[in-house]
């Protein structure tokens, strides 16, 4: 199984739809992570944990909501999706600097 | 706040040849520094990283990068890419306490034979 698994890994949503993306990890590690891949773009920050009562925003985090139900698990929501959040969203989890980042394989979402 | 420049978008390379991608980082503060590497279709792997003492910092596949901290970069460097390497390479900083990655916005690495 892999460390971090995102689902889905392709979805397609009309405009105005609520959607959740899944992620969860096997790691142990407390900190969790929402990123966006644009081309052109790189990364951005969504939302980031630190454990389950604490939630911050990146820089990127309106239109978005979470939830992290678990330590292994953190969930990311389009309360109503629009065609701008078109994107690759991956889920992140880390254990400190000496362990970097471990990414899921990612979700493809369209937004029509 | 911490921002990263990758400065070329495309690198293009003959297979055995050197490469070198380039990253600029910006901050007030100390700083840590990665480059991660995206294959087709999948999610990013930790290629190398840079957190302390020596300045040349050695990866898997071959890589190597060197943090010039009067320059403030962290250039990536391979001295004989594979057919193999072609990918996109994303370099990110944070400040040493570690709350969160900062991204360039990445580099193509084409390898032709």
């Amino acid at each position: 199984d892999a460390d971090v698994t995102q689902t889905p890994r392709n979805r397609i949503t009309k405009t105005g739809k609520r959607i959740m993306l899944e992620c969860s990890q096997t790691k142990g590690h407390d900190r969790m992570y929402w990123y966006r891949q644009d081309p052109g773009l790189g990364l951005r920050l969504i939302y980031y944990s630190f454990d389950v009562k604490d939630i911050n925003k990146g820089e990127i985090s309106d239109g978005y909501s979470v939830s992290r139900q678990a330590q292994a698990k953190f969930s990311l929501s389009l309360e109503s999706a629009i065609p701008n959040q078109t994107a690759l969203y991956f889920c992140a989890t880390s254990g400190g600097p000496n362990y970097g980042y471990t990414f899921g394989s990612g979700t493809r979402l369209t937004v029509v | 706040a911490q921002s990263v420049t990758q400065l070329d978008s495309q690198v293009p390379v003959f297979e055995e040849a050197p490469v070198e991608l380039r990253c600029n980082y910006s901050s007030s503060v100390s700083v840590y520094l990665f480059w991660y590497v995206q294959y087709p279709n999948q999610g990013l792997q930790l290629l190398l990283k840079y957190l302390s003492g020596s300045t040349l910092v050695k990866g898997i596949n071959g890589f190597e990068a060197e943090f010039n901290k009067s320059q403030t970069s962290f250039h990536l460097r391979k001295p004989s890419v594979h057919i193999s390497d072609t990918a996109e390479y994303f370099c990110a900083v944070s400040e040493t306490g570690f709350q969160k990655l900062v991204f360039g916005t990445g580099t193509r690495l084409l390898v032709s034979p």
